[in-house]
């Protein structure tokens, strides 16, 4: 597609329930990041994947975050038993290859009631 | 560890011309790069350095140190839709991006 799609663009959900948040990447992108952006802060690394390695799931806050991104291509972000403190906007960047320009999506708006 | 720091938030007037600092310590450096974040949206892509000194793109420039780690971006000519937060990002050796909190804008008439 001409951008980083991703949707839903806002979730509200019940705490306890699970979330599936989903990201679509430039074509032929190989690296898609996931941050989490609280209201007024910077960005919060999550996860990152590059190509057919293994993902570095190393900013990922508790075992109820998992990332999954299948062909290559789109990515789900899917949290477990969700908290009020993981509302938050969830943004996903695609660039050409690691470290070259992020491209990023207009984010998914999470609410945790 | 790996450390980027901006000011939280800067103040300016409209027409004028406002500095914001970004100085990092990461594991290596390849490229630091900034971003422009308006309220509710998605960061997009301003400026690119990879080696010292001034890179100039219309009313926005940005500078580098690398024996410094230190990085400025520079606006002229303030316009009311500059106010904006703005990332310092860098490069580390592994290629993985390190993000700084960003800089609030607030450009006053």
């Amino acid at each position: 597609g001409a951008g980083v799609s991703q949707s839903p663009s806002n979730k509200v959900t019940e705490k306890g329930k699970d979330v599936e948040l989903r990201c679509d990447p430039i074509s032929g992108h190989t690296a898609l990041y996931w941050y989490r952006q609280s209201l007024g802060q910077g960005l919060e690394f999550l996860i990152y994947f590059q190509g057919n390695s293994a993902p570095d799931k190393s900013g990922l806050p508790s075992d109820r975050f998992s990332a999954e991104r299948t062909g290559g291509s789109v990515s789900t972000l899917t949290i477990q038993r969700t908290q009020q403190e993981d509302s938050a906007v969830y943004l996903c960047a695609s660039s050409l290859v690691t470290g070259s320009e992020a491209f990023f999506g207009q984010g998914t708006r999470l609410t945790v009631v | 560890g790996q450390n980027i720091d901006q000011p939280t938030e800067m103040t300016a007037t409209e027409g004028a011309i406002v500095q914001i600092n970004c100085t990092y310590q990461t594991s290596g450096f390849n490229g630091l790069f900034w971003y422009q974040q308006h309220a509710g949206e998605a960061p997009t892509f301003l400026s690119y350095n990879v080696l010292d000194g001034l890179e100039e793109k219309g009313r926005f420039s940005s500078f580098l140190s690398r024996s410094k780690g230190y990085s400025y971006l520079l606006l002229k000519e303030l316009q009311m839709k500059d106010s904006a937060s703005y990332l310092c990002a860098v490069r580390d050796s592994n290629y993985q991006l390190i993000w700084g909190a960003g800089t609030k804008l607030i450009i006053k008439p």
